[in-house]
């Protein structure tokens, strides 16, 4: 089946300091990975996407890359803010009409 | 352009009563979708509408949910009677009729069943 393991938090860091986010995932067949946010009293945001392996996906500083060999797609970013304080979703889709998204990481930054 | 809305925001409820929930999706939008994320957990699937035609319930827990989108524009998802179990967010989402597009989601009505 499909599904998404992401890593539990919540996640404390001060600002300007690097952060990741543990996704791996369980598919069949070639999925595409996607990273949403949820900010503070807003709905669920696309982040970044991937669709085929070895792509790297970026937005807003934010990078990830859909690696087969490990079935992951890891969030990265080199120095946070106070204001990326969110939930982070990790999901996967065959065909964008059905997503699969992990529990949920929420970051908090501290200033 | 406005955005997926969804009415309420909050909801608390009684074990055994009725709750009806509306989505809003982005005018044109064909595809509209219903998740829900229980206690802290994963956000899964309910069920997705092309126009007013169920094209997936496959999530749909059991026969106490109803999701009825008339005429394809907005959506309602009633929970009768609602359970302890029931409570969550409930999040919709809506994309565009081109394959492979981006869905875009609501704010989510967070249910309280007490």
């Amino acid at each position: 089946g499909n599904s998404v393991t992401q890593m539990e938090g919540p996640v404390t860091l001060s600002e300007e300091a690097f952060l990741t986010i543990n996704c791996t995932y369980t598919a069949t067949g070639y999925p595409s990975l996607f990273w949403y946010v949820q900010y503070p009293g807003e709905g669920l945001q696309l982040l970044l996407k991937a669709t085929k392996a070895d792509d790297k996906g970026s937005n807003k500083g934010f990078e990830a890359t859909y690696r087969k060999e490990t079935t992951s797609f890891h969030l990265e970013k080199g120095s946070v803010q106070v204001s990326d304080s969110a939930v982070y979703f990790c999901a996967l889709s065959r065909n964008f009409n059905k997503f699969y998204f992990g529990s949920g990481t929420k970051l908090n930054v501290k200033p | 352009e406005a955005g997926v809305t969804q009415f309420p925001s909050h909801s608390v409820i009684e074990k055994g009563q009725t709750v009806t929930l509306r989505c809003d999706p982005i005018s044109g939008h064909d595809n509209l979708y219903w998740y829900r994320r229980v206690m802290g957990k994963e956000i899964k699937f309910l069920l997705h509408f092309v126009k007013e035609s169920k094209q997936d319930e496959s999530g749909m827990p059991n026969n106490r949910f109803l999701a009825e989108r008339t005429g394809g524009t907005y959506s309602t998802l009633k929970v009768q009677p609602a359970e302890l179990e029931d409570s969550g967010v409930y999040f919709c989402a809506s994309s565009h009729p081109q394959a492979n597009t981006e869905a875009f989601f609501g704010q989510g009505t967070r249910l309280t069943v007490v």
